[in-house]
């Protein structure tokens, strides 16, 4: 089944304690990217990016790393989470800028 | 800054009547999604306008774009409970992926 996997789906962490959300995407898309939704903000990019080794930010960058070393996989790494990354974060990809993005299925993240 | 504005924010639809949501965009863009979200769900893509004058329909819903009065209006013909969701125009520009979205329309049809 053509898909956008991401993983956790849930997760609680401390303020400070590295994690790395994983997504992967098995239809052999060029174009990955990673948003976080807020209540009353919508969604926003985060980074993305358009083909192996090229990444770019998006509006809300800071505090977050991306990389993109394989075709398939785009992992969103937080170095030092904070509160405020207290979100539910979506990966998706698309084949081409003139296509749809498929969504992957979210992850909620809680940082205390 | 491109920034994207939906409106209204939230309807309240009643079954079986017509309704047209509206998107509104500040800069010259080269494409204009339509993506919709159930609640606690993840985004579907709905459709993908490139030009002026692109119009696309997909059973109950039908999309069109106008570039000059960077205006996509999402029309729903004779609502169903089923229509109920959020959704969100996207808009991007260029050869890159960079993308922005309005902060979502909720819709709930009553009977």
């Amino acid at each position: 089944e053509a898909q956008v996997t991401q993983n956790p789906r849930y997760l609680i962490t401390v303020t400070g304690k590295k994690l790395t959300v994983t997504c992967s995407q098995n239809m052999n898309h060029e174009y990955m990217s990673w948003y976080r939704q807020d209540p009353g903000l919508g969604l926003r990019q985060i980074y993305y990016s358009m083909n192996v080794e090229v990444t770019d930010k998006g509006d809300v960058p800071e505090g977050y790393k991306v990389s993109r070393k394989e075709k398939r996989n785009f992992p969103l790494i937080l170095e030092s989470p904070s509160p405020n990354q207290t979100s539910l974060y979506f990966c998706a990809s698309s084949l081409q800028l003139n296509y749809g993005y498929t969504f992957g299925s979210g992850t909620r993240l809680t940082v205390v | 800054e491109l920034k994207v504005e939906q409106n209204p924010l939230f309807l309240s639809m009643q079954e079986g009547k017509n309704y047209t949501i509206y998107c509104n965009y500040s800069t010259t863009s080269d494409r204009l999604y339509w993506y919709r979200q159930d609640p606690g769900k993840s985004l579907e893509s709905l459709f993908v306008l490139l030009s002026n004058g692109a119009v696309k329909q997909e059973g109950r819903l039908m999309a069109s774009l106008d570039t000059k009065a960077r205006l996509s209006t999402l029309h729903i013909t004779a609502a169903v409970h089923d229509l109920s969701a959020t959704y969100f125009c996207a808009v991007s520009t260029g050869a890159n992926s960079k993308l922005t979205f309005g902060k979502g329309i909720t819709l709930s049809v009553r009977p």
